[in-house]
């Protein structure tokens, strides 16, 4: 069954660091996307980036990198250079290809604190 | 352009009322979902579609019914409304490969 995991329902960072945040998925679909959203305390959800699970290299955004090990089923977010205003809750999203219906489920998210 | 809109922002219901959330998109998307998000907690997919005129349960649809008759427009159902409904109610629409954009959420609170 689709699943995702975020293990981390809290990460603190000092300003300037940089900071990981875990995601786990379980799929049998052999095709699907990764994504992560921002969501801060004003509440609109945020994309951040994405991955396919066939793209060959990992996706990157200006300060976000997505740290994609598809035989371990993980697809880490990492913050470069943290600031003040990464301060939000982070969910990472999957979506299954035609196997699972097009479907698309979040993790239980992971709030980060940004010390300055 | 408006991307993604939600009718109503705001809603207080009483214990067994009916409504409707309307949402609409600009986009020409062929997926669109509803998700809730109750306080500290990811959001959770009730329904989704596809296609114009198909629809799909997602993760937790019990007390929760919808309809796509346009291609822009999913609407979600509450036809008895329960306190544990009480949520924010968050809509949301892609292409297969795209990354999905949401509309600003309702705020439903039933007593």
């Amino acid at each position: 069954a689709q699943k995702i995991t975020q293990t981390q329902p809290g990460m603190f960072v000092q300003e300037k660091e940089a900071v990981t945040l875990d995601c786990t998925y379980d799929t049998s679909d052999p095709s699907y996307g990764l994504f992560w959203y921002k969501q801060p305390s004003s509440g609109e959800m945020i994309f951040l980036i994405y991955q396919g699970s066939y793209d060959q290299q990992n996706a990157t955004e200006g300060r976000y990198s997505l740290n994609f090990q598809k035989a371990r089923k993980s697809a880490n977010l990492v913050i470069s250079a943290s600031q003040l205003g990464d301060s939000a809750m982070y969910f990472c999203a999957m979506r299954e290809g035609y196997t699972g219906g097009f479907k698309t489920i979040f993790g239980a998210g992971t709030r980060l604190f940004v010390k300055a | 352009n408006a991307g993604v809109t939600q009718t109503p922002k705001f809603r207080v219901l009483k214990t067994g009322q009916s409504m409707t959330l309307l949402c609409a998109q600009d986009m020409n998307h062929e997926y669109m979902y509803w998700y809730r998000q109750d306080p500290g907690m990811g959001l959770r997919l009730i329904h989704y579609s596809v296609g114009e005129g198909t629809t799909a349960k997602g993760e937790v649809p019990d007390g929760y019914n919808v309809s796509r008759l346009k291609k822009q427009n999913f609407l979600l159902g509450l036809e008895s409304a329960a306190p544990s409904q009480t949520s924010v109610y968050f809509c949301a629409s892609s292409t297969f490969r795209s990354e999905q954009f949401f509309g600003p959420g309702t705020r439903l609170t039933v007593l």
